[in-house]
């Protein structure tokens, strides 16, 4: 199965709603959970992260939960407005080596309707 | 700072053609990475490096090459180029903190085509 899963794969919701995001992931030693955001066009930028000593990060409107015994972590977006239209991303940084390597999920396509 | 640039942004390319894809950070990021981009695939590792003369395999790796002879750059290169391999790639550095996504700034992409 696949390293990380991220649902739904599309999201629609109406301007001022809360958009809920999650992921889980397979590897129990993943200790670092970025999200990044992509619009149309554009390259992924990272939006926020959490490591794995940590169980809640927040951020203005967007928040992220980690869930390490079940393994799942959430991003939530609160009064949610159009230009947070776009792709979402997770990631769990998974080691390899030496190294930490990221594996991402498929994506959300975040939808805001004005 | 520029951040992290590549270059071209567009490219198509014949089956069989050869071609670099560059990328330069002025950020003295010692993490570097490639990924390429599928429609509902994500974001797929190609290869990366964590410091100049250091280079290693990510999840797709075959068909092709990098090297890290500077800590500024990171090119890939398609050795035989086939139509499997029509994707969107990015270029990606990060500090040496917690591996390659910590804090990791992205390219603005190349969106390859291969006829």
């Amino acid at each position: 199965g696949e390293n990380v899963e991220q649902h739904p794969s599309t999201l629609s919701v109406q301007e001022g709603d809360s958009a809920v995001i999650k992921c889980t992931y397979s590897d129990s030693a993943s200790n670092y959970f970025p999200w990044y955001k992509q619009e149309l066009g554009k390259r992924p930028q990272l939006i926020i992260d959490i490591r794995s000593n940590v169980g809640e990060k927040k951020d203005q409107r967007i928040a992220v939960t980690l869930n390490k015994t079940a393994k799942h972590f959430s991003l939530h977006i609160t009064e949610t407005q159009p230009e947070d239209s776009a792709v979402y991303f997770c990631a769990a940084s998974i080691r390899s080596g030496g190294s930490y390597i990221p594996t991402f999920g498929r994506g959300t396509s975040l939808i805001v309707h004005p | 700072n520029a951040g992290v640039t590549q270059t071209p942004k567009f490219q198509v390319l014949k089956t069989g053609q050869s071609m670099t894809l560059q990328c330069a950070q002025d950020m003295n990021h010692e993490y570097m990475s490639w990924y390429r981009q599928d429609p509902g695939m994500g974001l797929r590792l190609i290869h990366y490096s964590v410091g100049a003369g250091i280079t290693d395999q990510g999840e797709v790796p075959n068909g092709y090459n990098v090297s890290r002879s500077t800590t500024e750059d990171f090119p890939l290169r398609l050795l035989s180029a086939a139509p499997s391999q029509t994707s969107v790639y990015f270029c990606a550095s990060s500090y040496r903190g917690q591996g390659l996504s910590e804090g990791a700034f992205f390219g603005q992409g190349t969106r390859l085509t291969v006829v």
